[in-house]
């Protein structure tokens, strides 16, 4: 069974340059998180999906930070413009069971650097 | 709110050796806690998933318990290898998000 893939696995951009993310997910897996994780910090939630819709986005930032799943399947994750504190690792996981029990998989992550 | 705490933070230990990672949260409302593993540069690998009803799981040389009255989780790793070295992760799943410690960085030495 394939993974959470994800991709770039790295980028390195500019301050007020603007980025994008992508992420698929486990096939089947109804629940997209996305995560951000700063050098030595655990991971912080950025946004949930169920299939489309939005669960939980309370901690995106959402002036910078943009991300949409359309279909259900597929996501992407947008920051523009980018500021230096976003440098970070940004995770996607999927889970199987759209309740509070599931098990998440997460993806290798796409590191952004900031300069 | 939920707070994760893993302590230390950093653990170095002689190959062969059992050890054990710990975790603990404030909230003992949860719905799960999950272990994870990640290694430099990479994603999180799911280690063992315990359900609030369960005391303990078992994968391998990997045991988890659980104690939600006193808020408290376990990794017990017997005879540590140089190939486990990597960072250990709790998460606590609560009624909202899943909520990460930050992890306990464990180092095998040959």
């Amino acid at each position: 069974e394939a993974g959470v893939a994800q991709s770039p696995r790295y980028k390195i951009i500019e301050k007020r340059q603007s980025v994008a993310f992508w992420c698929n997910p486990i096939s089947g897996h109804a629940t997209l998180y996305w995560y951000q994780q700063i050098l030595g910090q655990g991971p912080k939630l950025l946004i949930q999906f169920q299939n489309n819709g939005v669960v939980d986005d309370s901690q995106l930032p959402k002036d910078r930070f943009s991300a949409e799943r359309l279909k259900g399947v597929d996501s992407t994750l947008k920051i523009q413009p980018a500021k230096l504190e976003d440098s970070a690792v940004y995770l996607c996981a999927s889970s199987l069971s759209s309740g509070l029990t599931g098990e998440l998989f997460f993806g290798e992550g796409s590191r952004l650097t900031v300069l | 709110k939920q707070e994760v705490t893993q302590i230390p933070a950093a653990l170095s230990v002689p190959e062969g050796e059992n050890l054990v990672l710990n975790c603990s949260f404030t909230d003992s409302a949860i719905y799960n806690l999950q272990w994870f593993r990640q290694d430099p540069g990479k994603g999180l690998t799911s280690l063992l998933l315990i359900q609030s009803s369960q005391r303990e799981q078992t994968s391998g040389r990997l045991n988890a318990s659980l104690d939600k009255s006193s808020g408290r989780s376990t990794l017990y790793i017997a005879a540590s290898q140089p190939g486990d070295s990597a960072t250990y992760l709790c998460a606590v799943r609560g009624a909202q998000k899943l909520v990460f410690g930050q992890g306990t960085r464990l180092t095998i030495n040959p």
